[in-house]
């Protein structure tokens, strides 16, 4: 139980394109689900959090019009990055928290998405 | 606010020997601790996790931890390693259900023959 997944688990795009990045859970309902972006050898670094049907919270630093979150479903959020640049390269994972008694604690996640912009 | 602090970002242990990844933690109100491990281009996976009750908690793959608010520590701890367990491991923090996680720096263990 409590599986997440991610598509798609790599991609390579050129500078200035958009891409998008899809988290779901796969067996449960999910109350928040959270991004984070992870460089090589480093700590994950929170990026934003989104609950089903409101605007996503970002962290500071973050900026909000580059990477876009919409969680338009208990089991569905999505991360665009716009106008991706090289530096936008990274690793990123998504996670997901059940909905429901003790489950809220306890974040999943996904297997991770490898972007590298050219 | 809340933090942690995992010492030592390489580990090596022979097979067989004990493995001990230590992190201690900073919070303001009692914490939820975790640990979880993260293999090659992979996402992470929850090994186990302190919330309440008993401090001694046990996870998958032998791994367990010890939740001590005076040393504001959560050391993991397995008693034999086994070379499937060469990963990066991450202890974190969060302050309450549905709250954000505050990850460490992570720990790479290495398993020799």
């Amino acid at each position: 139980g409590a599986v997440v997944s991610q598509h798609p688990s790599w991609v390579i795009c050129k500078s200035g394109t958009s891409v998008k990045i899809e988290c779901r859970s796969l067996d449960f309902q999910a109350t928040t689900m959270f991004w984070y972006r992870q460089f090589p050898k480093q700590s994950l670094m929170l990026m934003a959090t989104s609950n089903e049907g409101s605007k996503a919270t970002y962290e500071q630093g973050v900026e909000k019009d580059k990477f876009l979150i919409n969680h338009a479903s208990l089991t569905l959020s999505t991360l665009t990055v716009t106008s991706a640049h090289p530096e936008d390269s990274s690793f990123y994972i998504c996670s997901a928290t059940p909905r429901g008694a003790g489950g809220l604690e306890t974040q999943y996640f996904g297997p991770g998405t490898r972007l590298l912009v050219l | 606010a809340q933090s942690v602090t995992q010492l030592g970002s390489h580990v090596s242990v022979s097979e067989g020997a004990l493995v001990l990844l230590r992190c201690n933690y900073s919070s303001s109100v009692p914490p939820y601790l975790f640990w979880y491990v993260q293999y090659p281009n992979q996402g992470l996976q929850l090994l186990l996790k302190y919330t309440t009750g008993a401090t001694l908690v046990k996870g998958i793959n032998g791994f367990e931890a010890e939740f001590k608010k005076s040393e504001t520590s959560f050391h993991l701890t397995k008693p034999s390693a086994h070379m499937s367990d060469a990963a990066e491991y991450f202890c974190a923090v969060s302050t309450g259900g549905g709250n954000k996680l505050t990850f460490g720096t992570g720990t790479q263990l290495k398993v020799e023959l």
